[in-house]
């Protein structure tokens, strides 16, 4: 059973337009809803976390908004750069213990 | 935080060959974790690597495939053994850091083996 569901699979967003990735999760014990940003060839970095106890963490241009009754989260990117361009990744867990989505590709067109 | 450094960035391998990863922490760390990342794909589990400990593996890994060694609490190295083509992929090394209500998840730039 898939822990983590991620959509869209890819995305095309103009400059200046926001960008938004949606997951699911299963597991209500889950505590811990981390964004990767992974551009070719290198390793996911941090992008953003939140944790239950609040509906909505803003960094910079970054959101997520997050809905415990209906177990999702998403991202929201604003003002959408070209250099936002990679794959994120979402991930759920609590502890050590973690379960990633499956990815989207976004793109920002200049 | 945590920096993470592996070695090597990327290596060519010929089939039948073992390659040894090799994974640096800025901190010591309880646990460390490897994944493997396919073209195009998400991150799979390979194994926890607890220091002083035998590793746990995932489902679909096994230890004479995938050995690991945990020395001491900043450095871990995975194996990747008797290569096949279908062992190319990125191999990520990555930490958790902070106490239960912190926990937070670094990973390494990652490990880009091709098998021929």
């Amino acid at each position: 059973q898939q822990q983590v569901k991620q959509s869209p699979q890819s995305l095309i967003v103009q400059k200046g337009g926001i960008s938004i990735i949606n997951c699911a999760y299963e597991n209500t014990a889950f505590d811990y809803f981390p964004w990767y940003q992974q551009f070719p060839g290198k390793g996911p970095a941090l992008l953003i976390a939140i944790r239950p106890d609040v509906s909505e963490k803003k960094e910079g241009r970054f959101t997520i908004s997050f809905n415990k009754s209906a177990k999702q989260f998403s991202l929201h990117i604003m003002d959408s750069q070209p250099g936002d361009s990679a794959t994120y990744f979402c991930a759920a867990g609590t502890g050590n213990q973690f379960y990633f989505g499956t990815g989207t590709s976004l793109t920002v067109i200049p | 935080s945590a920096v993470i450094s592996q070695k090597p960035s990327r290596d060519i391998c010929q089939r039948g060959t073992s390659l040894t990863i090799q994974c640096q922490v800025d901190s010591q760390v309880t646990m460390m974790f490897w994944y493997r990342q396919q073209p195009g794909q998400s991150l799979t589990l390979i194994a926890t690597a607890n220091q002083g400990s035998e590793a746990t593996y995932e489902s679909g890994f096994v230890i004479d495939k995938f050995p690991i060694s945990r020395p001491n609490l900043t450095f871990s190295t995975l194996t990747v053994s008797n290569m096949s083509p279908e062992d190319s992929s990125i191999y990520l090394c990555s930490v958790v850091t902070g106490t239960k209500s912190t926990d937070t998840q670094y990973f390494g730039p990652g490990t880009r083996l091709t098998v021929l």
